[in-house]
């Protein structure tokens, strides 16, 4: 069956460390996004990619990086400079612009 | 102001009662509208998707656009509480955008039996 797979499900980070978000994607989707969920705030988009080797920021992307290197594959790498990086992540693809969303079932890290 | 807003809730009701739920936005050039459906630690899964203004059903769910008044809705009918989730509104103006939807807050409904 085509989706969106996220690992891990849960991630737990130290002060100072990085660590990535895996996204994979068999849909043959051009486009793919990531948006940070926190209660009561809705979905914020971190960083988007429409073809490979092209991302463009999104509203919150400091403290984020990103790679699109595949046209499946679309990981977030959340740095240590990113202050406040204890929420739901959230990775999704599309068919193309105007077109809805598949979502993957989202990875929680939290700052230990 | 945000580009959309949408009721946080939480919306409680009881099994078989019809539920409303609305967006309103700011941006003309949005034609694309969508309802998401999210239940607790999930991701979330397109319910309905529309194209313009108009009217779209599907089973009990219809989705309604009035570009004019700039609101959406989302009309549940004999909820179940299977129904029971967030559900997020979405739209997007298209190309240029970078197909980029903009989320409404979400608005947690509970059907209670």
């Amino acid at each position: 069956d085509g989706g969106i797979t996220q690992s891990p499900k849960y991630l737990f980070r130290k002060e100072g460390q990085n660590v990535t978000l895996s996204c994979e994607q068999n849909l043959n989707h051009d486009a793919m996004y990531w948006y940070r969920q926190d209660p009561g705030q809705g979905l914020r988009l971190i960083y988007y990619s429409q073809i490979v080797n092209d991302f463009q920021k999104g509203d919150i992307a400091e403290g984020y990086s990103v790679s699109r290197e595949k046209k499946e594959s679309f990981p977030l790498t959340v740095t240590s400079a990113q202050k406040n990086p204890t929420a739901f992540y959230l990775c999704a693809s599309s068919i193309g612009l105007g077109y809805g969303y598949t979502f993957g079932s989202g990875t929680r890290l939290t700052v230990v | 102001q945000k580009e959309v807003e949408q009721d946080p809730g939480p919306l409680s009701v009881p099994e078989g009662a019809i539920v409303s739920l609305n967006c309103t936005y700011s941006n003309s050039a949005f034609q694309y509208f969508m309802w998401y459906r999210q239940y607790s630690r999930k991701g979330p899964e397109l319910l309905m998707y529309t194209y313009s203004s108009g009217n779209k059903e599907d089973g009990r769910f219809t989705a309604q656009v009035d570009k004019s008044s700039k609101y959406i809705s989302l009309f549940i009918r004999d909820s179940q509480p299977s129904d029971s989730a967030t559900y997020l509104c979405a739209m997007s103006a298209g190309a240029g955008q970078g197909g980029k939807l903009i989320f409404g807050q979400g608005t947690e409904l509970s059907v209670k039996p």
